[in-house]
C-alpha cells in the first residue's frame, strides 16, 4: 500500500527558508512509470502545482515560483524534498506531495499524501 | 499564458441530480484532463484522467469527456458523499496547470 507523508516545520518566518520532506512507503522513488510532485493550497483557495521531480533528478517547477523553488530526491531514505526560499505571507498553504503516473495522455495525480499547513509568520 | 477555466464556479443540486462540470483550456493541447474531488480537510483525489479513463474504484457515476480545449465531469446521479470541489488539470510542456474549482453543494 502506497503511502506519502509530509514532514517539516508548521511556522516558518518571513524572507526564511521553506523545508519539507515527503517520505514515501509502499513504493521505491525509483521508477520509470512514476515521478513525484509537490502542490499546495492557500487557506480556503484552490490548488497550485509548485513542480516535480523524475528519479533522474530532473525537475520542472511552476515558472512563477521557479527562482525560489528547489526539489530533490534521497534515493538512500525513499524520500523527495521541496525548498522554497524567501518565503512571505503569501506561502501560507498546505503543501501536498504526491505521485504522479507516467500516462501517454496526460500525468495525473495518482496517490497524495495528507497535506501539512504551513504558515509564514513571525 | 496557459490557463484553465471551470465553469460553474459553484453548483447546488439534489441528491440523485445529474450534475455536468466542464473545464476548457486556453489553448488546445496534445494531453488531456483529469478529474479531482476535494473534500474539506481531505486532499484531493484522483477521479478520472486521459479524459475518460476512470480510476480505479472510483464508482460508475463519474464519466469524463471531451477533446481539444473542452472536457467535462459528469456524475450521472448525485450521492450525499459527492457533495464537494471538483478540480480539473491538465499538462503542457511538463507544466502542470490546475482549473480553479467547482464546488457542489446540498440544494
Amino acid at each position: 500500500q502506497l503511502h506519502l507523508q509530509e514532514s517539516g516545520p508548521g511556522l516558518v518566518k518571513p524572507s526564511e527558508t521553506l523545508s519539507l520532506i515527503c517520505s514515501v512507503s509502499g513504493a521505491s522513488i525509483i521508477s520509470a512509470t512514476y515521478y513525484w510532485g509537490w502542490i499546495r493550497q492557500p487557506p480556503g483557495r484552490g490548488l497550485e502545482w509548485i513542480g516535480n521531480i523524475y528519479y533522474t533528478g530532473t525537475t520542472y517547477n511552476n515558472p512563477s515560483l521557479r527562482s525560489r523553488v528547489t526539489i530533490s530526491l534521497d534515493t538512500s531514505k525513499n524520500h523527495f524534498s521541496l525548498r522554497l526560499r524567501s518565503v512571505t505571507a503569501a506561502d501560507t498553504a498546505i503543501y501536498y506531495c504526491a505521485r504522479v503516473l507516467r500516462d501517454p495522455d496526460g500525468d495525473p495525480f495518482d496517490y497524495w499524501g495528507q497535506g501539512t499547513l504551513v504558515t509564514v509568520s513571525s | 499564458d496557459f490557463q484553465l477555466t471551470q465553469s460553474p464556479s459553484f453548483l447546488s443540486a439534489s441528491v440523485g441530480d445529474r450534475v455536468t462540470i466542464t473545464c476548457r483550456a486556453s489553448q488546445a493541447i496534445s494531453t488531456l484532463v483529469a478529474w479531482y474531488q476535494q473534500k474539506p480537510g481531505k486532499a484531493p483525489k484522483l477521479l478520472i484522467y486521459a479524459a475518460s479513463t476512470l480510476q480505479s474504484g472510483v464508482p460508475s457515476r463519474f464519466r469524463g469527456s471531451g477533446s481539444g480545449t473542452e472536457f467535462t465531469l459528469t456524475i450521472s446521479s448525485l450521492q450525499p458523499e459527492d457533495f464537494a470541489t471538483y478540480y480539473c488539470q491538465q499538462v503542457k510542456s511538463d507544466l502542470f496547470t490546475f482549473g480553479p474549482g467547482t464546488k457542489v453543494d446540498s440544494k
